[in-house]
């Protein structure tokens, strides 16, 4: 367990739709980044957040967008969904800027769009 | 931004066989880390190594940062150990850069 957590595991939903996916760093981790993984792209980065912050952004499409909140939990949120958004998304959190940068992944969530 | 190679991209071996998976990149990181991504997709944190050695259980890393390489050494593979490997790496608080991993198979 990487102490990152991330809901919901799992969801499906019909093209245009939207979602929301949430992500909860470890804790005393500032930093939050996003990644996508499809098949045909690999792990692909798609924005960092540092308290609060956006420090760095991807390949995100403009229908997709991100915050990180007071509390440091931050949420991606994917509009007017395509076919192939369908993938996983993975949170990652860091101390970022104190120590080792390493990144911890949490679970992931599965997205279908059908 | 930096380009990471894994190679080989794919590895069938038998269990109790030894393995060595290389991850080769383009410039110089600060962040290296390597992982095993199991067949229900989860993403585990094998070594954070941008120098340097570093051993757990059966498996061990190491990194040559003037050569901008890492390798990753399984032992006595266990059928457990199947799956795709990930090593990744990152200029600074950065963006981690993925390799297109190895999918390793181990028969029993």
């Amino acid at each position: 367990d990487s102490g990152v957590t991330q809901t919901p595991k799992h969801l499906i939903t019909a093209t245009g739709q939207r979602v929301t996916l949430r992500c909860s760093p470890r804790s005393g981790d500032l930093s939050v980044y996003w990644y996508q993984q499809s098949l045909d792209q690999g792990l692909q980065f798609l924005i960092h957040y540092y308290n609060g912050e956006e420090r760095a952004k991807g390949n995100i499409l403009e229908r997709f967008s991100a915050q990180q909140f007071p509390d440091l939990h931050s949420e991606l949120n994917l509009s007017s969904l395509e076919l192939g958004d369908s993938a996983l998304y993975f949170c990652a959190s860091s101390v970022a800027g104190r120590g080792t940068n390493a990144q911890y992944f949490g679970p992931g969530t599965r997205l279908t769009v059908l | 931004g930096i380009q990471v190679e894994q190679s080989p991209p794919d590895l069938i071996l038998q269990e109790g066989a030894n393995s060595t998976l290389r991850c080769n990149f383009s410039d110089s990181v600060n962040n290296l880390q390597w992982f095993h991504q199991n067949p229900w997709g989860q993403l585990i944190n094998l070594f954070y190594i941008p120098s340097g050695t570093k051993q757990n259980g059966r498996l061990s890393a190491t990194t040559v940062a003037t050569e901008r390489y890492s390798l990753l050494y399984i032992s006595s593979s266990q059928t457990t150990d199947s799956g795709v490997y990930f090593c990744a790496g990152a200029q600074g608080a950065q963006k981690l850069v993925f390799g297109q991993g190895t999918r390793l198979t181990i028969n029993p």
